[in-house]
């Protein structure tokens, strides 16, 4: 049971340029969500999905987009990097009935922006 | 608006002194409060939540809803327990978003 998959764990990318982070999850879950850590700011959530063809914003949305076509996966993506993007970057996901309940982080996409 | 607070960055201790990490909230209706930890090149994981109300690794917290905080506390800190602290908010519906304070560094002293 592999939990919550984020790849790459590392990038490096120059200002204009655009990627996707991918991340999987094999739990079923139907909540997953993308957060950036910044050092004193703690993680800040970007974007959220309840489930597939379903998103929506988080508090920092602005410059990435996110899609849900499956169950597993919730792929990141930055249209044209900017350098105040840079950050570690975690994927979470977790079960949506039952009231709020504890979300698995995975490794975190630490991504630099020249 | 949601809204967690950690008032400390970095809280160092010495070895078998106790632990207090601040957490305070600000939410309209009634909050499902966590604590996350991060230990040195792993992931975030979950530590403890309000609901369960159980001890984890030695770690208690309250929820005091009159101060509407939620403060992480252990009598005896270990060295072990140096790591990132989250104290994290969410709603009690199950599509509420999960909002988290700027974390506190705890280092423990040998």
């Amino acid at each position: 049971n592999a939990g919550v998959t984020q790849t790459p764990k590392f990038q490096v990318l120059k200002t204009g340029q655009s990627m996707t982070l991918q991340c999987a999850q094999d739990m079923n879950h139907e909540y997953m969500s993308w957060y950036r850590q910044d050092p004193g700011m703690g993680l800040r959530l970007i974007h959220y999905s309840v489930g597939a063809g379903i998103t929506d914003q988080g508090e920092v949305p602005n410059g990435y987009n996110v899609s849900r076509s499956t169950t597993e996966d919730f792929p990141l993506r930055l249209l044209s990097a900017a350098p105040s993007q840079t950050s570690v970057y975690f994927c979470a996901s977790r079960l949506l009935n039952r009231g709020p309940q504890p979300q698995h982080f995975g490794d975190g996409t630490r991504l630099s922006i020249l | 608006a949601q809204r967690v607070t950690q008032p400390e960055k970095l809280l160092s201790v010495f070895k078998g002194a106790p632990v207090e990490l601040k957490c305070n909230y600000s939410y309209s209706g009634s909050p499902e409060l966590f604590w996350y930890v991060q230990y040195s090149r792993q992931r975030l994981q979950l530590l403890l939540r309000h609901i369960s109300r159980e001890s984890i690794k030695g770690f208690t917290a309250d929820l005091n809803k009159g101060e509407t905080s939620f403060h992480l506390k252990k009598p005896f800190a270990q060295e072990e327990d140096s790591a990132m602290y989250y104290c994290a908010l969410s709603g009690l519906n199950a599509g509420n978003m999960l909002t988290f304070g700027g974390g506190t560094r705890l280092m423990v002293k040998p």
